[in-house]
């Protein structure tokens, strides 16, 4: 069954500073990876979507990477605001679509000032 | 604009009063699902619907009924709610075809007493 792991649960940067969240998860038979954001009482918005194929997606300071062998994916945030602030899920599907989405449970971003 | 609507925002309800909570997407796309989202398990899969009339169970999905009479509405229907079912629920939609991202509503938080 597979199982998405996001480390580290919180994280806390000053504004300005480039930063990493992690996930990782345990069958590599993915289809596509997606990374989230979630706003407090808000639903999820999606971020980046990464087809199994790619290797990496961008969207302006959104970087995510995808390493299918070893299980891994990072979303990379440059030049951090106050305003990133918020709590990023990563999902995956398994092979043939998006029925079977497995989220992580995500990291809690604070951008402090 | 391209939008998931789910109602009620918010609703309170006592154990065994059946209720429904809508679900409804502008984008006409073919896949529609349900989660709930529980501190410390995070986003866990209900149910969800591939085209009209064609249904399917996620991970969770005793308790709830779903519908797909139409290609824009899923309505998610507790015949019997049970003080755990309580939770904030999402719907959400995509084209199916996984290329496209997953667009989730604002949720609904649930309270059943």
């Amino acid at each position: 069954k597979q199982e998405v792991t996001q480390i580290p649960a919180a994280l806390s940067v000053p504004e300005g500073e480039n930063l990493v969240l992690n996930c990782s998860f345990t069958d590599s038979a993915i289809y596509n990876l997606q990374w989230f954001r979630q706003d407090p009482g808000k639903g999820l918005t999606s971020l980046l979507l990464i087809q199994s194929s790619q290797r990496e997606q961008t969207s302006g300071r959104l970087n995510a990477s995808l390493d299918k062998s070893s299980g891994r994916s990072t979303l990379y945030i440059a030049a951090s605001q106050p305003g990133d602030s918020a709590t990023y899920l990563c999902a995956v599907s398994d092979q043939g679509g998006s029925e079977k989405l497995v989220f992580g449970k995500g990291t809690k971003l604070t951008v402090n000032p | 604009e391209a939008q998931v609507t789910q109602n009620p925002r918010y609703l309170i309800t006592v154990t065994g009063k059946k209720l429904t909570v809508t679900c409804s997407q502008n984008m006409n796309h073919e896949y529609m699902s349900w989660y709930r989202q529980d501190p410390g398990l995070g986003l866990r899969q209900i149910y969800y619907s591939m085209n009209v009339e064609v249904t399917d169970k996620g991970d969770v999905p005793e308790g709830y009924k779903v519908s797909r009479k139409e290609k824009r509405n899923f309505p998610l229907i507790l015949e019997s709610p049970s003080p755990n079912q309580t939770s904030l629920y999402f719907c959400a939609s995509s084209d199916g075809t996984g290329v496209g991202p997953l667009h989730f509503g604002n949720g609904t938080r649930l309270t059943v007493t």
